[in-house]
């Protein structure tokens, strides 16, 4: 069964925080995808990454960083976190070419307090 | 990102069928995909179309495309409670990076 798996499901963070959002995929995709999720906005795409220590910017990149140091393991940083940043995030992983199905994880859900 | 909208929600019988909506302004998108998010879930791939086809059915699930309109429809038939969730409407309009609309929350009511 093929998987994606995010470190947590819930998190709570405080403002100023360094936070690290962790992805492991089992099936050897070499892209990888970080989402938040809002209500009424859908997914937005933060930064992907489509081979070890390749990464671009999506549409939202401000106050994140990622790192890709291993193929299977993609990292969401939040450099200082801020409340606008509490959010649900998710990871998805895919092959590289095009049509290839998207596989997320279960999500993240952040509160920054 | 590229623009895809959808209605935000959508109530219906049970038994009866859904039908959800979606728009997009990039006509450059090879796929088209339907995404179903179930309560404290991540996404999963429920169907998808290729760019050239008009209709695509699998099951249950009927995918229309006018290409001319630009717009994407997701049909239901005999709609279950199992089917409430949230439905993203999604293309690959640059390259291999997905482009979500806003998700359609479906609540099939007895």
């Amino acid at each position: 069964d093929v998987k994606v798996t995010q470190s947590s499901r819930y998190l709570v963070k405080r403002t100023g925080e360094k936070v690290f959002l962790e992805c492991v995929q089992d099936m050897d995709h070499e892209n990888m995808f970080w989402y938040r999720q809002d209500p009424g906005l859908g997914l937005r795409l933060i930064y992907f990454s489509y081979d070890v220590k390749m990464k671009e910017k999506g549409d939202i990149p401000e106050g994140y960083s990622v790192s890709r140091e291993k193929k299977e393991r993609f990292s969401l940083i939040l450099e200082s976190a801020s409340t606008n940043q509490t959010s649900m995030y998710l990871c998805a992983s895919s092959l590289r070419n095009r049509g290839s199905e998207a596989f997320f994880g279960q999500g993240t859900r952040l509160t920054v307090v | 990102g590229e623009d895809v909208e959808q209605s935000l929600f959508l109530s219906v019988r049970e038994g009866d069928s859904s039908v959800i909506n979606c728009t997009y302004t990039d006509s450059s998108s090879t796929y088209l995909y339907w995404y179903k998010q179930e309560p404290g879930a991540g996404l999963q791939l429920l169907t998808y179309i290729f760019s050239n086809m008009d209709m695509k059915q699998d099951q249950r699930l009927t995918v229309l495309l006018n290409k001319k309109d630009k717009h994407l429809s997701l049909r239901i038939a005999d709609t279950q409670t199992g089917d409430s969730a949230i439905y993203f409407c999604a293309g690959d309009f640059n390259d291999y990076k997905l482009s979500f609309g806003a998700g359609t929350t479906v609540t099939v009511r007895a």
